[in-house]
Parts: C-alpha cells; structure tokens; sequence
C-alpha cells in the first residue's frame, strides 16, 4: 500500500463548477501538507500548503487538512478551463528532512 | 528572474549506455533535488543536496544511480548502464533554504531508454 493514495481520474467537470480533489495518508508523521499543479511537459508549480488542521483559502482555492482523518482536500471554485492540469498532493514529516512524498495526481479537464 | 533549467529536455539513449542529466537550480538557492515520475507512479524522491553538508541519498533505486553537485550550484544526475525501466521524467527542484517547504521544480528531463 502506498504511504499517499491519490484518485487518478481523469476528473472532468464544466467551466464554473467546485472541483473537489481528495488524498489520503498513512503514515501520521506527515505534518506538512501541499498541492502542486502540473500541466502537461511542465514541472510543479506550488498551489498551496499548510502544517495545521482545517481550512486555508487562497482566492479560488481551499486547502483542507484532517488530521484526525489523515485526508486532506483542495477545492477549487468558478474552475475555469485554465485549471485544467493534474493536482498533486505532497507531504513532508518532522524530521525527515526536506523530501516530499507525493500522491500520483489526478489529472482534471475543465471544459467550456 | 530565471527558475530552474534541466537540459536536455529529452533525451533517448539505448539499454546500457551511461547518461547524464543537468541542472541549474534558482541562484542563491541552496537546496536541490532530484524527483522521478513515472507514468502512473507521482513523483518519487530520489536525493536531496543542502548547502556542503552530506547528500541524502536514501531514494536512489540503485547503485547505478549518482548525483553530484559542483559548487553549491550546478547538479548532474548520472545513470549507468540505464535500463528500459530507468524510462521517466527526472524532475529537479531547488528552494531558498532547507527549512522552506516551496520548492521550484524546473521543466524536467524526459528519458526513453530503448
């Protein structure tokens, strides 16, 4: 069993829909958490993280952490064909220096 | 300013020939590290460069893997005797300092081993 379990899609859903995108975890050690966007022949880019339990908002986007739960969420509002990209999640533990562990993605088509 | 670059951008190389990837991290960066993705499997820690300190190599698949970095700056990733299931993108990140968890990843490198 993998330490993060991410749903690969593909997630298609309309222009100006909620995207809701999902991980969960393992191991409680993970107490760091955070999203990627990937488009296609492109490196990572870093949406959101967060090290607390609960809701992070950035504009359209919402970062959210159960600890409790290991599971955590982005949610994505008025998605537009823009966000079409895959969403990686990625964890890091105390004390295990700086790698990321990584869900496999779940690769999300908006469409017009 | 510029971000990381990784050349070259593919590369195709027959089973057991040697090859070399590059990176050139986020200047002032002092952190680097190398990823692979592979399709299906998300991206898998390979090492992890800081500043003069001892690399963390504890994600390399096997001896026939390296990674030096030259200077506090430039990294090359060395595959040996590359295999058809070395096939992936190999990603490279840098960040700002070790306590900082947003790491830039550039491009990548994609290599088809055939």
């Amino acid at each position: 069993q993998k330490e993060v379990e991410q749903d690969p899609g593909p997630l298609s859903v309309p222009e100006g829909a909620i995207v809701s995108l999902n991980c969960t975890y393992s191991n409680s050690a993970f107490q760091y958490f955070m999203w990627y966007r990937q488009y296609s022949r492109k490196g990572p880019e870093l949406l959101m993280y967060t090290y607390s339990s609960g809701n992070k908002e950035d504009g359209r986007f919402t970062a959210q952490v159960d600890k409790s739960s290991k599971y955590i969420s982005l949610f994505i509002r008025d998605s537009q064909p823009s966000d079409s990209a895959t969403y990686l999640c990625a964890m890091r533990r105390t004390g295990g220096g700086n790698k990321l562990t990584f869900g496999t993605g779940t690769q999300l088509k908006v469409e017009l | 300013g510029a971000g990381v670059s990784q050349s070259p951008s593919n590369k195709v190389t027959e089973k057991g020939k040697d090859v070399e990837l590059r990176c050139d991290p986020i200047s002032g960066h002092t952190a680097l590290y190398w990823y692979r993705q592979s399709l299906g499997q998300g991206l898998e820690f390979l090492i992890y460069f800081q500043g003069n300190s001892a690399p963390d190599k504890s994600g390399l698949p096997s001896d026939r893997f390296s990674a030096e970095r030259t200077g506090g700056s430039v990294s090359t990733l060395t595959i040996q005797r590359t295999q058809q299931e070395d096939s992936a993108v190999y990603l490279c990140a840098s960040s700002s300092s070790p306590s900082s968890d947003e790491q830039y990843f550039g491009p990548g490198t994609r290599l088809t081993v055939t």
